[in-house]
């Protein structure tokens, strides 16, 4: 299995609260990418890395940040927590990208 | 945008049978990748098969095979012999050569029963 670990696995939090998702990979991967997983949607992209300090948009952003210092974390800030983002978010990483391993999954809920 | 289409939100099958899986597709593109990913209770996603467009052969990775028809747009995954470990939420996903971003179905919910 590739050395993808997300922390933490389960939150719940207050809306307007900010909240920070990290996601370690010890395969020193290029990519790294945030995904959503809602029920009826399969698993869509919120952003992804191709490299440190290069982000870029997918699908869902908004309401979304995103930051990788390092090229073993990328972090995803939802700056004011929403109901609409209660969710399951899952980190993924790869070297070449058409092949993505993913994370074990955080289990996000904002009350 | 692309799109990608599970129409099967559920599928249950005695052990031991044969199930096919489908999902077709929307784009434009020529050059491009189509997945299939399982996520079993665990909620670990899991890379079950990869195809290549540009490749005429189907792939094919043990139990699991694709039927894969460029014209039509169409991806459907057979699973042989079916397992009660095979039972999980199946994902049909797609990604344009050179695009990094993957698109993925609703998923169809597979149960496989003893």
């Amino acid at each position: 299995d590739a050395g993808i670990t997300q922390s933490p696995r389960h939150k719940v939090t207050e809306t307007g609260t900010p909240v920070t998702l990290r996601c370690h990979q010890t395969e020193n991967h290029r990519y790294m990418y945030w995904y959503r997983q809602d029920p009826g949607h399969g698993l869509r992209l919120i952003h992804y890395s191709y490299g440190v300090k290069d982000t870029d948009k997918g699908e869902v952003s908004d309401g979304y940040s995103v930051s990788r210092s390092k090229t073993e974390d990328f972090l995803l800030t939802l700056e004011s927590a929403t109901s609409s983002q209660t969710s399951v978010y899952f980190c993924a990483i790869s070297e070449w990208a058409y092949e993505q391993y993913f994370g074990p999954g955080t289990r996000l809920t904002v009350t | 945008a692309q799109t990608v289409t599970q129409s099967q939100p559920e599928m249950s099958v005695q052990e031991a049978e044969t199930v096919t899986l489908s999902c077709t597709y929307d784009t434009s593109e020529s050059n491009y990748y189509l997945f299939w990913y399982k996520q079993p209770p665990s909620r670990q996603m899991i890379l079950v098969i990869r195809q290549e467009a540009y490749k005429q052969q189907n792939a094919t990775e043990n139990r699991f095979s694709v039927n894969f028809q460029k014209a039509a747009k169409s991806f459907s995954l057979k699973i042989s012999d079916s397992q009660l470990g095979d039972t999980a939420m199946y994902f049909c996903a797609f990604m344009i050569q050179g695009a990094q971003k993957l698109v993925f179905g609703q998923g169809t919910r597979l149960t496989i029963n003893p």
